[in-house]
C-alpha cells in the first residue's frame, strides 16, 4: 500500500516550452502533497506544500508563476514548469501523506522526474 | 525551528563490516525522526521512523537507529553490510503538527567487495 507514482519518469523538452509532471496516489487519498527539486548529489528541497482544493503553498524563493501546482483532487497533484530553460533541469520528488494520519508526518514518494531542458 | 545535520558526506565500509550513518538533528519541539533510502534516479525509501515510544526503532533490510534525547542524535546502523545497501541515505526530521519535513544533506553510502 501507499503508493506513489509520477508521469512522466523522465522529459527532454526545448528552451520555451512547458512541460507537466502528474503525482498520483495510487491507492490512498492525499490532502497533502509536496514537491521537491534535487540537484545531482545533493539534498531535497522543498519547493511547495499542495493542499487539496486549494492553492499550493511554495517555499521562499520558489516562482510561483513559473512552477504551477495544482492539486485538483485526493489522488493527483500536478508540476507544471512554464516557459522552462536549461536551469530548470532536475530532477522532481513529489510525496504524499495520508489523510488524516497527523500524528506521524510520514510521507510517501513517488519515483521523481528528471526533466532535462535543451 | 528544526535541522538535520549528518556527518559525512561519504561512508566506505567493506561488505560484512558494520554500517554507521550519523545524523544529528535541532528541535524546539519533540521531534519525529525519519531514515530514507535512494538509490540512483528513484525516489525515496523509508527506512525507518522515530515518533514516540521504544528509542530503539528497527526498520527494513535490517537497519535500525537509536533515538538519543540527551545526544540529540538519530544514528543510522546495520550490523553486517551488503552490497546492495550502497545508496545514498537521509535522515529527516519533523514534528507533531507539523507539516514539514526537513532533510539533511544525505550520506553516499559504499559498500566495498
Amino acid at each position: 500500500g501507499a503508493v506513489v507514482s509520477q508521469h512522466p519518469s523522465w522529459v527532454i523538452c526545448k528552451s520555451g516550452t512547458s512541460v507537466k509532471i502528474e503525482c498520483r496516489s495510487l491507492d490512498f487519498q492525499a490532502t497533502t502533497m509536496f514537491w521537491y527539486r534535487q540537484f545531482p548529489k545533493q539534498s531535497l528541497m522543498l519547493m511547495a506544500t499542495s493542499n487539496e482544493g486549494s492553492k499550493a503553498t511554495y517555499e521562499q524563493g520558489v516562482e510561483k508563476d513559473k512552477f504551477l501546482i495544482n492539486h485538483a483532487s485526493l489522488t493527483l497533484s500536478t508540476l507544471t514548469v512554464t516557459s522552462a530553460h536549461p536551469e530548470d533541469s532536475s530532477f522532481y520528488i513529489c510525496s504524499a501523506r495520508v489523510g488524516g494520519i497527523l500524528e506521524d508526518n510520514e510521507q510517501f514518494f513517488g519515483p521523481g522526474t528528471r526533466l532535462t531542458v535543451l | 525551528a528544526q535541522s538535520v545535520t549528518q556527518l559525512g558526506s561519504h561512508v566506505s565500509v567493506s561488505e560484512g563490516a558494520l554500517v554507521l550513518l550519523r545524523c544529528n538533528y535541532s528541535s524546539s519541539v519533540p521531534p519525529y525522526l525519519f531514515w530514507y533510502v535512494q538509490y540512483p534516479n528513484q525516489g525515496l525509501q523509508l527506512l525507518l521512523k522515530y515518533t514516540t515510544g521504544a528509542t530503539l526503532v528497527k526498520g527494513i533490510n535490517g537497519f535500525e537507529a537509536e533515538f538519543k534525547k540527551s545526544e540529540t542524535s538519530f544514528h543510522l546502523t546495520k550490523p553486517s553490510a551488503h552490497m546492495s545497501d550502497a545508496a545514498e541515505y537521509f535522515c529527516a526530521v519533523s514534528s507533531t503538527g507539523g507539516f514539514k519535513t526537513i532533510f539533511g544533506a544525505g550520506t553516499r553510502l559504499f559498500v566495498k567487495a
